[in-house]
């Protein structure tokens, strides 16, 4: 299995404004997830979106997926400074893999 | 659901000496893994069990690394002899099952330090 890239490295913005992380990938994929990890703690699992899909929300959370441009990315709306963490995309069958993530930060 | 446990939270060793880390995964969770972070390499997959038994160990870095799941409830990795280089924050994962739709539900991990 291969794993995902996420662009940007970094990305601060203000609170209120929307973030958008991308991820690229270099086989064909089943599904894609995202996650997210605070500092000092594990990951959490945010959103999958599968292959047949192209988009999908959930919350202030927008995933798009673009299978041609074996691309996707992650917009969060109305961030937050709770927002604050790095953003990882996944994947991967049985063993999943991840890039390096994105490190978001949201000023107060 | 108590989530994934992960003990120590925080080990610090000497070169050389062995470490144990451990994890015990959500309840019903028939799939673990094993990952490590570092600021250079990122989350590198190391190890992963489905129902217990080994399914691929190809991301355990050295013979010095090795992994088992004695039951469903527990897992261990153990490193021996340690090297600074394995400094490192260790995780366990755990998920529903082996498939392309199970997310994973990781602890809040290990600080590995050896000096």
């Amino acid at each position: 299995s291969q794993q995902g890239e996420e662009d940007p490295q970094a990305l601060s913005i203000q609170e209120g404004e929307n973030a958008t992380m991308n991820c690229s990938y270099k086989t064909s994929i089943n599904n894609l997830q995202w996650y997210r990890q605070n500092s000092g703690r594990g990951l959490v699992h945010l959103i999958l979106i599968r292959s047949n899909e192209r988009e999908k929300h959930s919350g202030r959370l927008r995933v798009t997926l673009d299978t041609s441009k074996k691309s996707s990315s992650l917009l969060i709306t109305a961030s937050r400074a709770a927002d604050t963490a790095s953003y990882f995309c996944a994947t991967g069958g049985n063993d999943m893999r991840f890039g390096a993530g994105t490190r978001l930060t949201v000023k107060p | 659901d108590a989530g994934v446990i992960q003990s120590p939270r925080h080990e610090v060793t000497e070169m050389g000496q062995e470490v144990t880390l451990r994890c015990k995964p959500i309840s019903g969770h028939n799939s673990l893994f094993w990952y490590r972070q570092t600021m250079m390499r990122g989350l590198e997959l190391l190890i992963y069990f489905n129902n217990n038994v080994p399914i691929d160990d190809s991301g355990m870095p050295e013979d010095r690394f090795s992994a088992k799941m004695p039951n469903a409830s527990f897992s261990t990795l153990k490193i021996q002899p340690s090297e600074p280089r394995d400094s490192a924050v260790y995780f366990c994962a755990s998920s529903l099952s082996l498939g392309v739709n199970s997310p994973l539900h990781f602890g809040n991990g290990t600080r590995l330090t050896v000096t």
